[in-house]
């Protein structure tokens, strides 16, 4: 198994500019979910789906949209990029929404907005 | 607000040395969780649990349901113990603390 990849590894974009950060799980995975870290401040929820079809916002979920057309993938999209939104960006997983599981990170998109 | 406080923020230790990061947290939990993240890597989960203690190698986990409070230990530590360590808990959704930065020094 992969586990949870994400691409790109590394992104600069200008602001206005929009672009999509990829998550892919092969472990069959209910929940899968979207996070930002910045310095400073611990891992924030973006957005967060409980199966095929189904999303939800998170704490910041402004600036991004998401969708989940199958269980496999989860991209996140940035709508028009501004600095603030400079960040790590991790993607993750659990086996299911409905119990407490360990979750599984991807290894981190580093996104520059200037 | 927030829900997940650590300690210490950052952490030196000689080789060797028993290590504690603590962390409490202010709401009821389904679980909590111990992550470690690497310099420039990704995250990995050490442990989840809802109560007592979990041992994995020269890592131990404890938690405190009254006090809310959890402990994660690292026994006779290395240098390649270092890492941020991340506590997390969730009920529903997960809510992290901002991570406790330690480094071992040779």
């Amino acid at each position: 198994n992969a586990g949870v990849t994400q691409t790109p590894k590394f992104q600069v974009l200008k602001t206005g500019q929009s672009m999509t950060l990829q998550c892919a799980q092969d472990m069959n995975h209910e929940y899968m979910s979207w996070y930002r870290q910045d310095p400073g401040m611990g891992l924030r929820l973006i957005h967060y789906s409980v199966g095929a079809g189904i999303t939800d916002q998170g704490e910041v979920p402004n600036g991004y949209n998401v969708s989940r057309s199958t269980t496999e993938d989860f991209p996140l999209r940035l709508l028009s990029a501004a600095p603030s939104q400079t960040s790590v960006y991790f993607c993750a997983s659990s086996y299911s929404a409905k119990r407490v599981d360990t979750q599984y990170f991807g290894p981190g998109t580093r996104l520059t907005v200037l | 607000k927030n829900e997940v406080e650590q300690s210490p923020q950052n952490l030196t230790a000689q080789e060797g040395e028993f290590i504690t990061i603590n962390c409490s947290y202010s709401v009821g939990i389904s679980a909590l969780h111990w992550l470690q993240q690497h310099p420039g890597g990704g995250i990995v989960s050490l442990f989840m649990l809802s109560s007592g203690k979990k041992k994995h190698g020269r890592l131990i986990a404890t938690i405190n349901i009254q006090e809310k409070h959890s402990s994660l230990h690292i026994t006779a530590s290395h240098p390649r113990d270092s890492a941020v360590y991340i506590c997390a808990v969730s009920w529903g959704q997960f809510y992290f603390g901002t991570g406790t930065s330690l480094t071992v020094i040779p």
